[in-house]
């Protein structure tokens, strides 16, 4: 079965300071991994994804998460934090293994709550 | 990039109606519709997967007749929340996706938020 695992219900840093926002995962076969964020109101933005290859991967906004098999992670990570980097992340796991009419489906963690302060 | 629209964004309904939902690919061809339901700081719970073409699959504990699905087209899914109650008011979220391909990300619309008095 497929699950991702966000531990932290809240994060708060401070602005310029850097941000990890951590995400933990299992799944049955190849992960293929993905970050979103949501404003208030609003529906999910694409942050990044990991498929395969480095495993460091960037994306959007300056954010970038490092895929690490041994720990099963993809912890979401920005060097210097922003007062609009404020949001809701959630990290999700793809299920590629069942091939019927659910394939493709995301498996969400339950969020982290991002607040940056100035 | 992909968009996905949904409308309405805001709809108030009252008790015992019944509301449509309407998510759309504008720029790509939707073979598989997701859609969602988020309570209030809470994670998305998906509620069904539709393929185009085909009855949707719903999750377990989600009433197939109360939550209807529809998937007429590549491009348009509907969701028909019928006889609502005020237990239904949430933020209601679909997602498409283009292909079945490992690389194809689901594309999220920005959501409906529905109010049942």
């Amino acid at each position: 079965a497929q699950s991702v695992a966000q531990p932290e219900d809240q994060v708060n840093v401070a602005e310029g300071n850097p941000l990890t926002v951590k995400c933990t995962y299992s799944v049955s076969g190849n992960p293929y991994l993905f970050w979103y964020v949501q404003y208030p109101n609003r529906g999910l933005q694409f942050l990044l994804k990991y498929i395969t290859g480095d495993n460091l991967v960037k994306g959007s906004y300056g954010f970038e998460a490092e895929f690490n098999k041994s720990q099963t992670s993809f912890h979401l990570k920005k060097p210097s934090a922003l007062v609009s980097d404020s949001a809701l992340y959630f990290c999700a796991v793809r299920d590629d293994s069942n091939r019927g009419s659910t394939l493709g489906r995301l498996y969400f963690g339950r969020g982290t709550q991002l607040t940056v302060w100035p | 990039g992909a968009v996905v629209s949904q409308h309405p964004s805001r709809v108030i309904c009252k008790s015992g109606t019944s509301v449509k939902i309407e998510c759309r690919s504008l720029d790509f061809q939707a073979t598989t519709m997701f859609w969602y339901r988020q309570f209030p700081k809470k994670s998305l719970m998906l509620m069904a997967t539709s393929n185009e073409g085909s009855k949707a699959t719903y999750e377990q504990g989600v009433e197939k007749d109360k939550f209807l699905i529809n998937h007429a087209s590549l491009t348009l899914s509907t969701l028909t929340v019928t006889s609502a109650h005020p237990e239904d008011s949430s933020f209601y979220i679909c997602s498409a996706r283009e292909g079945s391909g490992r690389a194809r990300e689901q594309y999220f619309g920005p959501g409906t938020r529905l109010t049942v008095t």
